[in-house]
């Protein structure tokens, strides 16, 4: 079974509207950790937001926001306010396990090509 | 200036010939990691390394070696390469507990 789940392989989205990337994923651990990583077309992964899986509140960053529902085991990306820039690929991946025993080897999703349209 | 360096940033190579690609980072992290990146199946682990002593495969190790040669080093290897191993090569540090890896910009491979 694929760990980390990323069912749309592209998505569109007007310019200033909110998108939502789906990320599921699965673990029998307890402890993990949830990542979205950014790739532009230029090439280079750039981290966006973290969730621990005993962190009770969503994460936020700027305009990005994880929707993390544990029971159901996603983890979606909300852009708000899209913008030109945001067209990109976009990565989530998972660490398992307590972080002092796997340090942060991460499993990647096969991501979401998001296109930001005028 | 980038905190992690990847040399070279392109490469075209033939079939049986070795090459290394090369990684060094700034950060000041212990933990080093060789992911490649091949079309609708994300970013896949290599190999990772956690001290200047420890070396750990990933999910795809073989055809792959790598040299841990200082902490701040860390080298990929491709013994005989195959057109099988065109891909993006990624190198990534990470300091310990939660946080995120950071990325070099890459290294495209092609293997003709």
């Amino acid at each position: 079974a694929q760990k980390i789940t990323q069912t749309q392989p592209g998505m569109f989205v007007q310019e200033k509207e909110a998108v939502t990337l789906d990320c599921t994923y699965d673990t029998s651990d307890q402890s993990y950790g949830l990542f979205w990583y950014k790739q532009p077309s230029s090439g280079e992964m750039i981290f966006l937001i973290y969730q621990g899986s005993y962190d009770e509140q969503n994460a936020t960053e700027g305009r990005y926001s994880l929707n993390f529902q544990k029971a159901r085991k996603s983890a979606n990306l909300v852009i708000s306010a899209s913008q030109l820039g945001d067209s990109a690929m976009y990565f989530c991946a998972m660490r398992e396990g307590a972080v002092t025993g796997g340090g942060n080897k991460l499993t990647f999703g096969t991501g979401t090509q998001l296109k930001v349209e005028l | 200036d980038a905190d992690v360096t990847q040399t070279p940033r392109n490469r075209i190579t033939k079939t049986g010939k070795r090459i290394m690609l090369e990684c060094s980072q700034t950060k000041g992290h212990d933990r080093m990691y060789w992911y490649r990146q091949d079309p609708g199946l994300g970013l896949r682990l290599i190999y990772y390394s956690f001290d200047v002593k420890d070396i750990n495969k990933g999910e795809i190790s073989d055809g792959y070696s790598v040299s841990r040669q200082a902490q701040a080093k860390f080298s990929l290897s491709l013994e005989s390469a195959i057109p099988n191993q065109t891909a993006l090569y990624f190198c990534a540090t990470s300091a310990q507990g939660s946080s995120p890896l950071h990325f070099g910009n890459g290294t495209r491979l092609t293997v003709t």
